[in-house]
Protein backbone atom coordinates (compact mmCIF):
# COMPACT_ATOMS: atom_id res chain seq x y z
CA UNK A 1 0.00 0.00 0.00
CA UNK A 2 1.31 3.23 -1.08
CA UNK A 3 1.77 5.82 1.70
CA UNK A 4 1.75 9.29 1.68
CA UNK A 5 3.22 11.26 -0.95
CA UNK A 6 4.06 14.98 -1.12
CA UNK A 7 5.87 17.03 -3.40
CA UNK A 8 8.50 18.45 -4.05
CA UNK A 9 10.93 17.08 -1.20
CA UNK A 10 13.14 20.48 -1.20
CA UNK A 11 12.21 23.97 -2.58
CA UNK A 12 14.49 26.90 -2.63
CA UNK A 13 13.03 30.22 -3.29
CA UNK A 14 13.74 34.07 -3.70
CA UNK A 15 11.42 35.47 -0.56
CA UNK A 16 8.05 37.32 -1.81
CA UNK A 17 8.17 34.44 -4.26
CA UNK A 18 5.07 32.04 -4.37
CA UNK A 19 5.35 28.31 -3.51
CA UNK A 20 2.86 25.52 -3.17
CA UNK A 21 3.34 21.94 -1.77
CA UNK A 22 1.04 18.94 -3.22
CA UNK A 23 -0.11 16.07 -1.23
CA UNK A 24 -1.85 12.60 -2.02
CA UNK A 25 -3.17 10.58 0.81
CA UNK A 26 -3.39 6.57 1.65
CA UNK A 27 -6.38 5.60 -0.48
CA UNK A 28 -9.42 6.06 1.84
CA UNK A 29 -8.02 8.27 4.16
CA UNK A 30 -10.83 10.72 4.32
CA UNK A 31 -8.98 13.22 6.90
CA UNK A 32 -6.09 15.26 5.88
CA UNK A 33 -3.78 17.12 8.13
CA UNK A 34 -1.09 20.18 6.89
CA UNK A 35 2.14 20.67 10.22
CA UNK A 36 4.36 22.51 9.81
CA UNK A 37 7.82 21.95 11.58
CA UNK A 38 10.50 24.23 12.11
CA UNK A 39 14.06 23.13 13.03
CA UNK A 40 14.51 22.16 16.27
CA UNK A 41 10.52 21.84 16.84
CA UNK A 42 8.00 19.76 17.49
CA UNK A 43 5.17 19.57 14.24
CA UNK A 44 2.47 21.83 14.68
CA UNK A 45 -1.02 21.77 13.14
CA UNK A 46 -1.81 24.25 10.24
CA UNK A 47 -4.79 22.61 9.09
CA UNK A 48 -7.28 19.51 9.05
CA UNK A 49 -9.50 18.55 6.28
CA UNK A 50 -12.20 15.83 6.56
CA UNK A 51 -12.95 15.40 2.73
CA UNK A 52 -13.10 18.29 1.25
CA UNK A 53 -14.04 20.46 3.95
CA UNK A 54 -11.44 22.43 6.27
CA UNK A 55 -12.40 21.47 9.55
CA UNK A 56 -9.79 23.67 11.70
CA UNK A 57 -7.47 26.14 9.84
CA UNK A 58 -7.60 28.02 13.00
CA UNK A 59 -3.42 28.50 13.32
CA UNK A 60 -3.25 28.54 9.31
CA UNK A 61 -1.71 32.28 8.54
CA UNK A 62 -4.83 33.59 5.82
CA UNK A 63 -2.91 36.37 5.22
CA UNK A 64 -0.30 34.34 3.12
CA UNK A 65 -1.39 30.60 3.11
CA UNK A 66 -3.75 28.83 1.56
CA UNK A 67 -4.95 25.57 1.25
CA UNK A 68 -7.25 23.35 -0.81
CA UNK A 69 -8.91 20.13 -1.33
CA UNK A 70 -11.00 20.30 -4.15
CA UNK A 71 -11.81 16.54 -4.34
CA UNK A 72 -11.27 15.42 -1.37
CA UNK A 73 -8.14 13.27 -2.10
CA UNK A 74 -5.00 15.60 -3.31
CA UNK A 75 -4.24 18.69 -1.36
CA UNK A 76 -2.55 21.55 -1.91
CA UNK A 77 -0.77 24.00 0.43
CA UNK A 78 0.29 27.54 -0.89
CA UNK A 79 2.20 30.52 0.54
CA UNK A 80 1.84 34.02 -1.64
CA UNK A 81 3.83 35.47 -1.04
CA UNK A 82 6.50 33.34 0.72
CA UNK A 83 9.00 35.38 4.00
CA UNK A 84 12.47 34.31 5.24
CA UNK A 85 10.33 33.00 8.32
CA UNK A 86 8.42 30.90 6.44
CA UNK A 87 11.87 28.34 5.88
CA UNK A 88 10.68 25.14 7.15
CA UNK A 89 10.03 21.58 6.58
CA UNK A 90 5.88 21.11 5.55
CA UNK A 91 4.49 18.33 6.64
CA UNK A 92 1.55 16.17 5.41
CA UNK A 93 -0.70 13.31 7.15
CA UNK A 94 -4.15 11.84 7.08
CA UNK A 95 -5.59 8.61 8.90
CA UNK A 96 -8.90 7.75 8.71
CA UNK A 97 -12.35 9.07 9.89
CA UNK A 98 -14.46 8.49 12.79
CA UNK A 99 -14.55 5.30 14.35
CA UNK A 100 -11.42 4.56 12.91
CA UNK A 101 -9.36 7.09 13.96
CA UNK A 102 -7.35 5.88 16.51
CA UNK A 103 -5.08 8.62 16.59
CA UNK A 104 -2.43 7.39 14.67
CA UNK A 105 -1.35 9.55 11.36
CA UNK A 106 0.58 8.36 8.58
CA UNK A 107 2.93 11.12 7.67
CA UNK A 108 4.26 11.83 4.14
CA UNK A 109 8.42 12.71 3.92
CA UNK A 110 7.80 16.24 4.03
CA UNK A 111 8.58 19.22 1.74
CA UNK A 112 11.41 21.74 2.99
CA UNK A 113 11.12 24.98 1.78
CA UNK A 114 14.09 27.10 1.91
CA UNK A 115 13.53 31.27 1.55
CA UNK A 116 16.01 33.37 0.98
CA UNK B 1 -4.08 24.40 25.90
CA UNK B 2 -2.95 21.15 25.53
CA UNK B 3 1.50 20.44 25.80
CA UNK B 4 3.75 18.04 25.60
CA UNK B 5 7.01 18.91 27.87
CA UNK B 6 9.84 16.05 26.39
CA UNK B 7 13.49 15.80 28.15
CA UNK B 8 15.77 17.88 25.89
CA UNK B 9 18.66 16.05 23.61
CA UNK B 10 20.78 15.61 22.14
CA UNK B 11 20.89 11.73 23.87
CA UNK B 12 23.78 9.85 22.83
CA UNK B 13 24.29 6.62 23.76
CA UNK B 14 26.40 3.55 23.52
CA UNK B 15 24.95 0.16 21.93
CA UNK B 16 22.93 -1.85 24.54
CA UNK B 17 22.86 1.36 26.89
CA UNK B 18 19.61 1.98 28.59
CA UNK B 19 17.44 4.67 27.71
CA UNK B 20 14.89 7.04 29.18
CA UNK B 21 13.65 10.11 27.29
CA UNK B 22 11.08 11.48 29.37
CA UNK B 23 8.02 13.26 28.66
CA UNK B 24 5.35 15.56 30.90
CA UNK B 25 1.89 16.41 29.38
CA UNK B 26 -1.04 19.39 30.23
CA UNK B 27 -4.41 18.30 28.54
CA UNK B 28 -7.77 18.53 29.48
CA UNK B 29 -9.95 15.73 30.18
CA UNK B 30 -8.15 12.33 29.87
CA UNK B 31 -5.96 12.68 26.48
CA UNK B 32 -4.56 9.89 24.56
CA UNK B 33 -0.24 9.75 24.56
CA UNK B 34 1.72 8.71 21.86
CA UNK B 35 5.46 8.36 20.92
CA UNK B 36 6.32 8.92 17.19
CA UNK B 37 9.77 8.42 15.66
CA UNK B 38 11.56 9.74 12.83
CA UNK B 39 14.27 7.76 11.03
CA UNK B 40 16.97 9.72 9.16
CA UNK B 41 15.55 10.51 5.45
CA UNK B 42 11.63 9.15 6.63
CA UNK B 43 8.76 10.89 7.53
CA UNK B 44 7.15 10.45 11.13
CA UNK B 45 5.72 7.06 12.27
CA UNK B 46 3.68 5.89 15.48
CA UNK B 47 6.35 3.96 17.57
CA UNK B 48 3.72 3.20 20.19
CA UNK B 49 0.11 4.59 21.83
CA UNK B 50 -1.20 4.63 25.08
CA UNK B 51 -5.00 5.97 25.60
CA UNK B 52 -6.11 5.30 29.38
CA UNK B 53 -4.06 5.80 32.70
CA UNK B 54 -2.23 2.99 33.25
CA UNK B 55 -1.67 1.34 29.81
CA UNK B 56 1.60 0.38 28.80
CA UNK B 57 2.45 0.66 24.81
CA UNK B 58 5.20 -1.19 23.71
CA UNK B 59 6.25 -1.83 20.28
CA UNK B 60 10.29 -2.73 19.02
CA UNK B 61 11.49 -3.06 22.26
CA UNK B 62 10.22 -0.09 23.41
CA UNK B 63 7.85 0.79 26.50
CA UNK B 64 5.71 3.41 27.84
CA UNK B 65 3.25 4.09 30.58
CA UNK B 66 0.45 6.52 30.59
CA UNK B 67 0.75 8.12 34.44
CA UNK B 68 -1.79 9.96 35.19
CA UNK B 69 -0.98 11.06 38.78
CA UNK B 70 2.03 12.54 37.07
CA UNK B 71 0.95 13.63 33.87
CA UNK B 72 4.03 11.77 32.40
CA UNK B 73 4.72 9.05 29.23
CA UNK B 74 8.44 8.24 29.26
CA UNK B 75 9.79 6.48 26.73
CA UNK B 76 12.24 3.55 27.71
CA UNK B 77 14.09 0.70 26.24
CA UNK B 78 16.52 -1.73 28.14
CA UNK B 79 19.12 -1.94 25.10
CA UNK B 80 19.57 0.41 22.21
CA UNK B 81 21.10 -0.50 19.14
CA UNK B 82 22.52 1.67 16.19
CA UNK B 83 19.73 1.43 14.16
CA UNK B 84 17.62 3.24 17.08
CA UNK B 85 19.19 6.24 16.33
CA UNK B 86 16.56 9.14 15.34
CA UNK B 87 13.88 11.94 17.17
CA UNK B 88 11.33 10.45 19.15
CA UNK B 89 8.31 12.84 19.42
CA UNK B 90 6.16 12.60 22.46
CA UNK B 91 2.83 13.39 21.50
CA UNK B 92 -1.47 13.70 22.96
CA UNK B 93 -4.61 13.79 21.49
CA UNK B 94 -7.44 15.29 23.69
CA UNK B 95 -10.43 13.19 24.44
CA UNK B 96 -13.63 13.69 22.45
CA UNK B 97 -13.70 14.10 18.45
CA UNK B 98 -10.70 16.88 18.44
CA UNK B 99 -8.46 14.89 15.86
CA UNK B 100 -5.66 16.72 16.99
CA UNK B 101 -2.06 15.96 17.90
CA UNK B 102 0.52 18.30 19.97
CA UNK B 103 3.70 17.60 19.85
CA UNK B 104 6.83 17.58 21.73
CA UNK B 105 10.09 19.18 20.17
CA UNK B 106 11.39 16.31 19.93
CA UNK B 107 14.76 14.04 21.60
CA UNK B 108 17.44 13.10 18.82
CA UNK B 109 19.51 9.85 20.11
CA UNK B 110 22.35 9.23 18.58
CA UNK B 111 23.56 5.16 19.45
CA UNK B 112 27.28 4.58 19.09
CA UNK B 113 28.39 1.20 18.41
Amino acid sequence: EAGVVQSPRYKIIEKKQPVAFWCNPISGHNTLYWYLQNLGQGPELLIRYENEEAVDDSQLPKDRFSAERLKGVDSTLKIQPAELGDSAVYLCASSPSGTANTGELFFGEGSRLTVL
Amino acid sequence: GDSVTQMEGPVTLSEEAFLTINCTYTATGYPSLFWYVQYPGEGLQLLLKATKADDKGSNKGFEATYRKETTSFHLEKGSVQVSDSAVYFCALRSGGSNYKLTFGKGTLLTVNP
